[in-house]
């Protein structure tokens, strides 16, 4: 059973300081993996995509990955309150259609 | 602009009923999903379906039913065989050509009255 690891938090962070949410995955063949961010009651919504090894930055935020570890990560630098969500991290699965989902870490951004 | 909807957008279903929730993009997306998501949980996975007249069970199809008549439609019946259906619904599709990047519905809370 491939499995997606994420610690449900939640997670306090200080506005302005950097939030940092972590993910491990089970399969060794994963290819792709994906940072979504879920505010209550709404949809998923991408966020971030990271292919490679190493770091992938696009504005505030930042996506690691290491296959070697076999997990990835999502930095949040100068945290916002709008940032308060939950993020989901997803791998893909066993065919290009699926993807593996993590239960989710609460992020809570204290003004 | 392109996207996917799901409605509605709440749904109340009294016991022993049956009622199904729509799902329709205008993405040209070949692959097309149901999720289940309970408070505070991850998402769960229904059915999927690939192409047009196909679709496999997910983990949690027990007292589900979809179908796949056209490529932009993928409606899911929730029947009175689901025992526990309260929860929040998300339709989502991919295009595999995109390396499968997930675009979701505005989801349906269903609520057992």
């Amino acid at each position: 059973q491939k499995e997606v690891e994420q610690n449900s938090g939640p997670l306090s962070v200080p506005e302005g300081a950097i939030a940092s949410l972590n993910c491990t995955y089970s399969d060794r063949g994963s290819q792709s993996f994906f940072w979504y961010r879920q505010y209550s009651g709404k949809s998923p919504e991408l966020i971030m995509s990271i292919y490679s090894n190493g770091d992938k930055e696009d504005g505030r935020f930042t996506a690691q990955l290491n296959k070697a570890s076999q997990y990835v990560s999502l930095l949040i630098r100068d945290s916002q309150p709008s940032d308060s969500a939950t993020y989901l991290c997803a791998v893909n699965g066993d065919s290009n259609y699926q993807l593996i989902w993590g239960a989710g870490t609460k992020l809570i951004i204290k003004p | 602009d392109g996207g996917i909807t799901q409605s509605p957008k709440y749904l109340f279903r009294k016991e022993g009923q049956n009622v199904t929730l729509s799902c329709e993009q205008n993405l040209n997306h070949d692959a097309m999903y149901w999720y289940r998501q309970d408070p505070g949980q991850g998402l769960r996975l229904i059915y999927y379906s690939q192409i047009v007249n196909d679709f496999q069970k997910g983990d949690i199809a027990e007292g589900y039913s979809v179908s796949r008549e056209k490529k932009e439609s993928f409606p899911l019946t929730v029947t009175s065989a689901q025992k526990n259906p309260t929860a929040f619904y998300l339709c989502a599709s991919t295009d595999v050509w995109r390396s499968d990047e997930a675009f979701f519905g505005q989801g349906t809370r269903l609520t057992v009255v």
